[in-house]
């Protein structure tokens, strides 16, 4: 059964802090996405990595960054969090295909809530 | 700019009674297509997708969704609403990446 893994189901972290989002996928898939989820306004994406080393700012990029040391994994970054990065966070893999453009496959979610 | 639109996102259906979410896109020519589902507390699921083949298109748990092209839409449908419908749906267009829809919250009602 193919997977997407998130380290964390749910966290709480204080403003200012550094945090890490980290992303596994077991389909050796060469895309990899990073989304955040809030009500009213669908998915929104952040940054995507179409292979090891590289990424690519999407719709909202900014504060994050993002880390692809590893084709299975696919770390989002939150250099000193913000109580507007309060939300659920997605993470997605798909195999190339010629594009961005095959089925993705998506994890179960981090909720961040930042105080 | 492209756009996908997903109106009325709070939905009501009764157990039984056919369930019809639409999905219309801004584009100027045919996109790849998907609608997705989100049960609570997990993952988005892929239900079906559009990529030029037949314009109607079957997916997992009875849904199906039709291409119109002149339309530029990509209705979901189900014939007889279940329980376990229950969940988000987002409608979601490729062109250069994904773009989605902000969702239905489809309430099924015994």
């Amino acid at each position: 059964d193919v997977k997407v893994t998130q380290s964390s189901r749910y966290l709480v972290k204080r403003t200012g802090e550094k945090v890490f989002l980290e992303c596994v996928q077991d389909m050796d898939h060469e895309n990899m996405f990073w989304y955040r989820q809030d009500p009213g306004l669908g998915l929104r994406l952040i940054y995507f990595s179409y292979d090891v080393k590289m990424k690519e700012k999407g719709d909202i990029p900014e504060g994050y960054s993002v880390s692809r040391e590893k084709k299975e994994r696919f770390s989002l970054i939150l250099e000193s969090a913000s109580t507007n990065q309060t939300s659920m966070y997605l993470c997605a893999s798909s195999s190339r295909g010629g594009r961005v453009n095959n089925e993705q496959f998506f994890g179960p979610g981090t909720r961040l809530t930042v105080l | 700019a492209q756009s996908v639109t997903q109106l009325d996102s709070h939905v009501s259906v009764s157990e039984g009674t056919p369930v019809l979410l639409r999905c219309n896109y801004s584009s100027s020519y045919s996109p790849s297509l998907f609608w997705y589902v989100q049960h609570p507390n997990k993952g988005l699921q892929l239900l079906l997708k559009y990529t030029s083949a037949a314009t109607l298109v079957k997916g997992i748990n009875g849904f199906e969704a039709e291409f119109k092209k002149s339309e530029t839409s990509f209705h979901l449908t189900k014939p007889s609403a279940h329980m376990s419908d229950a969940a988000e749906y987002f409608c979601v267009v490729l062109w250069d990446r994904l773009a989605f829809g902000k969702g239905n919250q489809v309430v099924v009602i015994p």
